[in-house]
């Protein structure tokens, strides 16, 4: 399964709504995609795991969702701490683990 | 807590061998499985394999295979990741995971060690 995130890179200015996408070659399941932020010079953190759950003390302003083949990330309310990378990630219950190719979200 | 502390950033030479470490603590650490993932500069995310500490089962993802070997010493809590010969291709941040209960997602993450192989 191959996931393609769009847009590549998404310019918004903070207090701004976020939507990003991520797309599955055949439809996945929900239980099994989740998203991840990842600061430069840091390492990725979990944000969303089961398409829509919030990790633990991720703020409420991020909420995933979606099926099938198209799942989205949504950041309401943009703060300056929200400037990063975020990839989707997709486990096939089969011991393989396939990351998207991420989107940058910068400052405008 | 959860913590995944890894060992420090490497410089090496083609050809030459590696071995880098990842120890868990603030949990029950042969209870879940460990991950390797690799980032290439400037790149994105390529999952390496996996180990479950209890009883050190392990997988690779295919593009990894015969590439490199992930082992553990669950007796002090620590992953391992080593190559025999290293490339100028290895360059990298190579970061471990655990996996959550349910296998699905990477949870918690270590701090990531640069792997920097030169001539």
């Amino acid at each position: 399964i191959v996931l393609t995130q769009s847009p590549g890179t998404l310019s918004l200015s903070p207090g701004e709504r976020g939507t990003l996408s991520c797309r599955a070659s055949q439809s996945v399941s929900s239980s099994y995609l989740a998203w991840y932020q990842q600061k430069p010079g840091q390492a990725p953190r979990l944000l969303i795991y089961g398409a829509s759950s919030r990790a633990t003390g991720i703020a409420d302003r991020f909420s995933g969702g979606g099926s099938g083949t198209d799942f989205t990330l949504t950041i309401n309310r943009l703060e300056p701490e929200d400037f990063a990378v975020y990839y989707c990630q997709h486990y096939d219950s089969s011991f393989s683990w396939t990351f998207g190719q991420g989107t940058k979200v910068e400052i405008k | 807590e959860v913590q995944l502390v890894q060992s420090a950033a490497e410089v090496k030479k083609p050809g030459e061998s590696l071995k880098i470490s990842c120890q868990g603590s603030g949990y029950t650490f042969t209870n879940y499985w460990i991950a390797w993932v690799r980032q290439m500069p400037g790149k994105g995310l390529d999952w390496m394999g996996i180990i479950y500490a209890d009883d050190s089962y392990t997988t690779y993802s295919p593009s990894f295979q015969d590439q490199v070997t992930i082992s553990a010493d669950k007796s002090i809590s620590t992953a391992y990741l080593q190559w025999t010969s290293l490339k100028a291709s290895d360059t990298a941040m190579y970061f471990c995971a655990r996996l959550s209960g349910s296998m699905a997602d990477f949870e918690y993450w270590g701090q990531g060690t640069l792997v920097t192989v030169s001539s």
